[in-house]
């Protein structure tokens, strides 16, 4: 299968500083790709949508000034979380989808905690 | 909006038994729905996708069925093995905005015994 990598896969920062997540899919093109969030033992929640060159799709409830993407290649999205907070700390993943009716890849997830 | 359920109990079965998982949903039927499996601490895996007019899928020791009547999905694993012990997320696909737009289930934690 395809394979999706993300960096950092951990990181632990300070309360109010920016934290730039990276997505890459390293063997094909993805015109879509997804971000994640999710809790313990809480299912996936879908957080964006983006797509290359233009600008991403947030569910309700997330802050796009605070989860800042750019996709500006079809081989990379950057998930920028600016001035986090501990209650930003979470899992978050990233998935890449080549199209519509095609399955998601999934990163293996960057563990972010706030301090 | 669709909501997608999944038992939130575990699943305990012996080593050798087909484990049964189940995902319903409400709504609309999805355009598709797709099984993965998660491991602690990982990004999901994806195992199988089936159509809305298709009613199985096979893979190996992996089966999914897809009935859009009762609204319900089964994943099955045959002759378990300790190894399959996992997550399990069952994921809908929804057309809207001009794409097709994913949900997860909750997921159902399968553990199977030696």
């Amino acid at each position: 299968g395809a394979v999706v990598s993300q960096h950092p896969s951990w990181v632990i920062c300070k309360s109010g500083t920016s934290v730039k997540i990276e997505c890459r899919s390293l063997d094909f093109q993805a015109t879509t790709m997804f971000w994640y969030r999710q809790f313990p033992k809480q299912s996936l929640m879908l957080m964006a949508t983006s797509n290359e060159g233009s600008k991403a799709t947030y569910e309700q409830g997330v802050e796009k000034d605070k989860f800042l993407i750019n996709h500006a290649s079809l081989t990379l999205s950057t998930l920028t979380v600016t001035s986090a907070h501990p209650e930003d700390s979470s899992f978050y993943i990233c998935s890449a989808r080549l199209r519509d009716g095609e399955t998601q890849y999934f990163g293996p997830g960057t563990r972010l905690l706030v301090l | 909006s669709q909501k997608i359920e999944q038992n939130s109990e575990a699943l305990n079965i012996q080593e050798g038994k087909t484990a049964t998982l189940t995902c319903n949903y409400t709504n609309y039927s999805p355009a598709y729905l797709q099984w993965y499996r998660q491991d602690p601490g990982r990004g999901p895996v994806f195992l199988l996708l089936i159509r809305e007019n298709e009613k199985e899928k096979r893979k190996e020791r992996l089966k999914v069925t897809f009935d859009t009547t009762l609204k319900q999905s089964l994943f099955h694993i045959t002759a378990s093995q300790p190894a399959d012990s996992a997550t399990y997320l069952c994921a809908l696909d929804m057309y809207g905005g001009g794409s097709y737009i994913p949900t997860f289930g909750r997921g159902t934690s399968l553990i199977v015994h030696p």
